[in-house]
């Protein structure tokens, strides 16, 4: 079973820190993706990598950087928190190759509170 | 700009009875079409997806059926059980780019 674990279930911050987001996959994927969900508006996706070092901006990338050092890993950075950025924030991985390529698994989520 | 669209925010159903979620969507170049479904306190999980080039896929109690002239896909849930409730989104994409574009969700209720 593909598993997809994010660092924290509850995130409480205040407005300005930098604030760090982990997900680690265990099944070897290439893509991994990095979403916010709000009420009314789904799921937006705000980064996404194609592989180690590799980043393209989603939908919603402003206030928003991520890291790929390794394979397993994306992480999520909040520059200055603002209270904005307040949402449940997920994070899904998803192999390549036509056919399964757009099945993502997901995490659990982080909701994160900025006050 | 949404180009994908549930514009039903919330269903409540009979236990047994069929549960029907509604899915539009604006971009003709989406060729594939996908069903998440999630619990509270936990990440999305694929339920079932169609290509562009069908009409109708089914899984179980599960069946999508995509319209592409109205730009339009639905899931059916027969028999509806309350296991069932959940927010459910649609999702589609084009090419082999891997991203997925949701629509809002509909919260699902089954009622016993």
């Amino acid at each position: 079973d593909v598993k997809v674990t994010q660092s924290s279930r509850y995130l409480v911050k205040r407005t300005g820190e930098k604030v760090f987001l982990e997900c680690v996959q265990d099944m070897d994927h290439e893509n991994m993706f990095w979403y916010r969900q709000d009420p009314g508006l789904g799921l937006r996706l705000i980064y996404f990598s194609y592989d180690v070092k590799m980043k393209e901006k989603g939908d919603i990338p402003e206030g928003y950087s991520v890291s790929r050092e390794k394979k397993e890993r994306f992480s999520l950075i909040l520059e200055s928190a603002s209270t904005n950025q307040t949402s449940m924030y997920l994070c899904a991985s998803s192999p390549p190759g036509t056919g399964i390529l757009e099945t993502q698994y997901f995490g659990p989520g982080t909701r994160l509170l900025v006050l | 700009d949404q180009q994908v669209k549930q514009n039903s925010p919330s269903l409540s159903v009979q236990e047994g009875r069929i549960s029907i979620l509604n899915c539009d969507y604006t971009n003709s170049m989406f060729d594939y079409f996908l069903w998440y479904k999630k619990y509270p306190a936990e990440g999305p999980t694929f339920l079932i997806s169609i290509s562009s080039i069908k009409d109708k896929n089914e899984d179980g109690r599960f069946t999508v059926f995509l319209n592409k002239s109205a730009k339009h896909l639905s899931l059916h849930i027969v028999p509806s059980q309350p296991g069932d409730s959940a927010v459910y989104f649609c999702a589609a994409t084009s090419g082999n780019t891997g991203k997925l574009i949701f629509g809002q969700g509909t919260t699902l209720q089954v009622k016993p």
